[in-house]
């Protein structure tokens, strides 16, 4: 069955420092989303993207679509505590289907 | 607009017993999908209803299974529980290939 995969696993930083988490399907997806889930809280929706190439940006968080329509990457810039917590990537598929990766887990030590 | 709305926020079961989860999705949303969540193991999907039908499913074994109402509501039901189906268990409603809204969650212990 469909599988998404993301790394890394965790991830601890320095504040300040960049961050770059990594999404790969194994099959075509028709979209991605990105979601964040803060510490004992629940997924919360970032951004979608929908085309090949797609780049899109939200302040120091960059998104990118691959060209094959197969992987992902969200990348913080100049982290900040506030940016604590566990970023998912999801890939929708033909079907509707809605399959998250594991998560990369961001610390920030100030 | 209310969220999405999840009952019990806490439970405690006992193993070999059976737990049944409720959700209530925003309204308007027909899409109410399942998600078991674990640490170091991410959102596992578990199955998605639309329209009353299930319409997605995933690599959980025939203890847990789901339904949906009329209204859109969903209940999730896990039987003869094991020490490992302790969770949190996220149910998310949508529309479309939109955004999914999740709710707080339940977080079920089993003893």
């Amino acid at each position: 069955g469909q599988q998404v995969m993301q790394i890394p696993q965790y991830q601890h930083v320095q504040e300040g420092e960049d961050f770059t988490t990594y999404c790969n399907s194994s099959t075509t997806l028709s979209n991605i989303q990105w979601y964040k889930q803060r510490p004992g809280g629940h997924p919360v929706f970032l951004i979608q993207l929908v085309k090949s190439g797609e780049v899109k940006k939200q302040k120091r968080l960059t998104f990118q679509f691959g060209e094959a329509k197969k992987n992902s990457s969200l990348h913080i810039t100049a982290t900040q505590t506030t940016d604590v917590g566990t970023y998912f990537c999801a890939g929708n598929n033909q079907g509707g289907k809605l399959i998250f990766g594991q998560g990369t887990e961001l610390s920030v030590k100030p | 607009k209310a969220g999405v709305t999840q009952t019990p926020r806490y439970l405690i079961k006992t193993r070999g017993q059976q737990v049944t989860l409720s959700c209530s999705p925003i309204s308007g949303h027909r899409s109410v999908s399942w998600y078991q969540q674990t640490p170091g193991q991410g959102l596992q999907f578990l199955f998605e209803y639309f329209s009353e039908t299930q319409r997605n499913k995933g690599n959980f074994p025939g203890r847990f299974s789901g339904r949906q109402f009329s209204n859109s509501r969903s209940e999730m039901n896990v039987s003869t529980l094991e020490l490992g189906d302790s969770a949190l268990y996220l149910c998310a409603s949508r529309t479309g290939d939109t955004e999914a809204f999740f709710g707080q969650g339940t977080r079920l212990t089993v003893v």
